[in-house]
């Protein structure tokens, strides 16, 4: 049971364009969302984070937006450069926990 | 800062060879944690250590033991490896407050054969 869904295996996208990377997701717990991003034989890096209190945050070419009532939230980056391109995981928890659910990734290519 | 460190970075074994997985964190972290990652699966958490002296299980735990050695050091064994437990395996940690990012080691790709 994938309770953290990212349909979509990968991506591609022009240098300069906007990058759209969306996760759904199933419990209704889940109150808390991360994005991270990962390069090839490198850790997960903590890119972007929303509370279920907001529906927007942003953090320079990164803004993270939720839809409760759709279970649905995405990531858009833009412009879209060269060094966007690695895999994104989507992760949600439930208020006061620790324990964090992963999406499948999103393999983001930026192509220049 | 070092930040968080994983040892070995590749191992191979054979079937129902034994072996640990070592991390260590140098930010004073509360919370460690314990992952493998697989092709079309994401990451799936395996076991946490919210703080010293405690462990819980994950998603997979079995076929895992862990140890919270102290404040810095989580450390993953296998007692008996099977092939369905090659996979890359990171260790993360955080502050342990409810609303905190992980900070993840660079991964240790392990092979069963």
């Amino acid at each position: 049971d994938q309770q953290v869904k990212q349909n979509s295996p990968s991506l591609s996208v022009q240098e300069g364009r906007i990058s759209i990377l969306n996760c759904d997701y199933t419990n209704s717990m889940f109150d808390y969302f991360l994005w991270y991003k990962k390069y090839p034989a490198e850790g997960p890096t903590f890119l972007i984070s929303i509370s279920s209190i907001k529906d927007k945050n942003e953090d320079g070419r990164f803004t993270v937006f939720l839809n409760k009532s759709a279970k649905h939230l995405s990531l858009h980056i833009v412009p879209s450069q060269p060094g966007d391109s690695a895999v994104y995981f989507c992760a949600a928890r439930p208020g006061g926990y620790q324990k964090v659910t992963f999406g499948t990734g999103t393999k983001l290519q930026v192509i220049p | 800062n070092a930040g968080v460190t994983q040892t070995p970075k590749f191992q191979v074994l054979k079937t129902g060879q034994s072996m640990t997985l070592q991390c260590a964190q140098d930010m004073n972290h509360n919370s460690m944690y314990w992952y493998r990652q697989d092709p079309g699966m994401g990451l799936r958490l395996i076991y946490y250590s919210a703080s010293e002296g405690t462990t819980d299980k994950g998603e997979v735990p079995n076929g895992y033991n862990v140890s919270r050695l102290n404040k810095r050091e989580f450390s993953l064994r296998l007692e008996s490896a099977a092939p369905s437990q090659t996979s890359v395996y990171f260790c993360a940690s955080s502050y342990g407050d409810g609303y905190n990012e992980q900070f993840f080691g660079p991964g240790t790709r392990l092979t069963v054969l």
